[in-house]
């Protein structure tokens, strides 16, 4: 299947920083990625649909000024979670389309504020 | 909207027993896909499984198979003969994209932590 490569595995940052998560398809073109957050021992929800050249769509009550998301090119949309708060600690994982019938998952990012 | 439901949160059986995950959907799209996907504790989701709605014969992968019932709406899965190497949270997901993102977007269940005892 095809290749979706997330980085960073894991970070942990201080409180009040920023943090980027980038996530690229290897082998092929995603117009849309997909970002979805894990709080521990719980369901993954989708935050918001990455759009190549344009903004991203995001689901109810994800902040769109807290989670910045760009998809400047056909293989890498980045997560930036801006002022970041312990509370905001997470399993961060994105996937890419391939096709209407699949997608394919990174490895997923490990967040930690302190 | 879609839903999934994995009533069952944690099972925990002996070595060698099978066990059956529970997977009920909800959701008004003729067309659509059924997943199942494993996560160790690492985090990755590693896939299992992918059906559509209009394919209800079941599936046998070695010890796994899985159960697809339109009539009630189910997509259960079955591990024989269980292993240690079993032990993780298993999902089942659903397509929620529409007629344009199809499977690329998902609605997940609730997840059933697995744990095999030896």
């Amino acid at each position: 299947g095809a290749v979706v490569s997330q980085h960073p595995s894991w970070v942990i940052c201080k409180s009040g920083t920023s943090v980027k998560i980038e996530c690229r398809s290897l082998d092929f073109q995603a117009t849309t990625m997909f970002w979805y957050r894990q709080f521990p021992k719980q369901s993954l929800m989708l935050m918001a649909t990455s759009n190549e050249g344009s903004k991203a769509t995001y689901e109810q009550g994800v902040e769109k000024d807290k989670f910045l998301i760009n998809h400047a090119s056909l293989t890498l949309s980045t997560l930036t979670v801006t002022s970041a708060h312990p509370e905001d600690s997470s399993f961060y994982i994105c996937s890419a389309g391939g096709g209407r019938t699949e997608a394919f998952f990174g490895q997923g990012t490990r967040l930690t504020v302190v | 909207a879609q839903k999934v439901t994995q009533a069952q949160t944690e099972i925990s059986v002996v070595e060698k027993e099978d066990v059956t995950l529970d997977c009920v959907y909800e959701t008004r799209d003729t067309t659509y896909y059924l997943f199942w996907y494993k996560q160790p504790p690492s985090g990755e989701l590693v896939f299992l499984i992918r059906r559509n709605s209009f394919d209800e014969q079941n599936e046998i992968s070695g010890r796994y198979s899985w159960n697809f019932q339109k009539s009630t709406s189910s997509f259960n899965f079955t591990i024989t003969a269980s292993q240690v190497v079993d032990s993780a949270v298993y999902f089942c997901a659903l397509s929620a994209g529409g007629a344009i993102q199809g499977a690329q977007k998902l609605v997940f269940g609730q997840g059933t932590r697995l744990t095999i005892n030896p």
